[in-house]
C-alpha cells in the first residue's frame, strides 16, 4: 500500500441497509478525516480521529459513525443509509493535527442510495 | 467556527491567459491555506500552501497571496493550459487548533479553452 486508499470504489446500496467504508493508510498520520462532498457544497467533514483511540464529529455527522482502533485504518459505517446520504466520501490523514499540516486525500468512494 | 468563502463558482479563460481565484475567511486566528485541484473523477491534490508569516509563494505557473489584514488570499495561474481544466479548493486552518480541521471553500470549476 503506498498512500491512502478506500474501498469500496463505488457501491449502490438500498434504503436502510448498513455499509461500512473502509479507509487505510500507510504513513503513520496520527489525523484522519472523513469528508463528504457533493455538488455546489465543497468538502465537508463528518468525523475526524487526533490519534488512535479517539474520534470527534465534524460538521455533519449525523447518521455516521466513525472508529479508529489502530493508526492506520479509520472505517466509516451508515448504520441504516437514506438517500441523502448519496455523495461521495473521501478520507484524508495529516501527519498531525497542529493546524497546519498537509491532508492527503483518498480516492474516494462513490456511493449511491436508493 | 471559521468560514471561507470562493469566488467565482465557474471561470473560464482562454489558453494562455491568466486565471485568479479569490477566497475570503473569517478567523483572524488561520494561519494555513492551502489550495486543492480536483481533475474530474479523481482526489482533491494539494498544489500550493501558504503560512500567514509569508504574503506571497510562487511555484513555477502557480502564485499564491495572501493579505491578513483583509481576510483574503488568492490563487494566480499564468499561462494556463488545457490541463489546468479542474475544480480548485481554497481552505484555512486555525492556528492552535487540536483537530487541525481545513475549513474549505465551495470550489471554483475552472475551464481553460485551446
Amino acid at each position: 500500500i503506498a498512500g491512502i486508499t478506500q474501498a469500496p470504489t463505488s457501491q449502490i446500496l438500498a434504503a436502510g441497509r448498513r455499509m461500512t467504508l473502509r479507509c487505510t493508510q500507510d504513513m503513520r498520520h496520527n489525523a484522519m478525516y472523513w469528508y463528504r462532498q457533493d455538488l455546489g457544497l465543497g468538502l465537508r467533514l463528518i468525523h475526524y480521529s487526533n490519534t488512535a483511540g479517539t474520534t470527534g464529529k465534524g460538521e455533519v455527522p449525523d447518521g455516521y459513525s466513525v472508529s479508529r482502533a489502530n493508526t492506520d485504518d479509520f472505517p466509516l459505517t451508515l448504520a441504516s443509509a437514506v438517500p441523502s446520504q448519496t455523495s461521495v466520501y473521501f478520507c484524508a490523514s495529516s501527519k498531525t493535527t497542529g493546524g497546519s499540516e498537509t491532508q492527503y486525500f483518498g480516492p474516494g468512494t462513490r456511493l449511491l442510495v436508493l | 467556527g471559521e468560514n471561507v468563502e470562493q469566488h467565482p463558482s465557474t471561470l473560464s479563460v482562454q489558453e494562455g491567459d491568466s486565471a485568479v481565484i479569490k477566497c475570503t475567511y473569517s478567523d483572524s486566528a488561520s494561519n494555513y491555506f492551502p489550495w486543492y485541484k480536483q481533475e474530474l473523477g479523481k482526489r482533491p491534490q494539494l498544489i500550493i500552501d501558504i503560512r500567514s508569516n509569508v504574503g506571497e509563494k510562487k511555484d513555477q505557473r502557480i502564485a499564491v497571496t495572501l493579505n491578513k489584514t483583509a481576510k483574503h488570499f488568492s490563487l494566480h495561474i499564468t499561462e494556463t493550459q488545457p490541463e489546468d481544466s479542474a475544480v480548485y479548493f481554497c481552505a484555512a486552518s486555525i492556528r492552535g487548533s487540536t483537530l487541525g480541521r481545513l475549513y474549505f471553500g465551495r470550489g471554483t470549476q475552472l475551464t481553460v479553452w485551446p
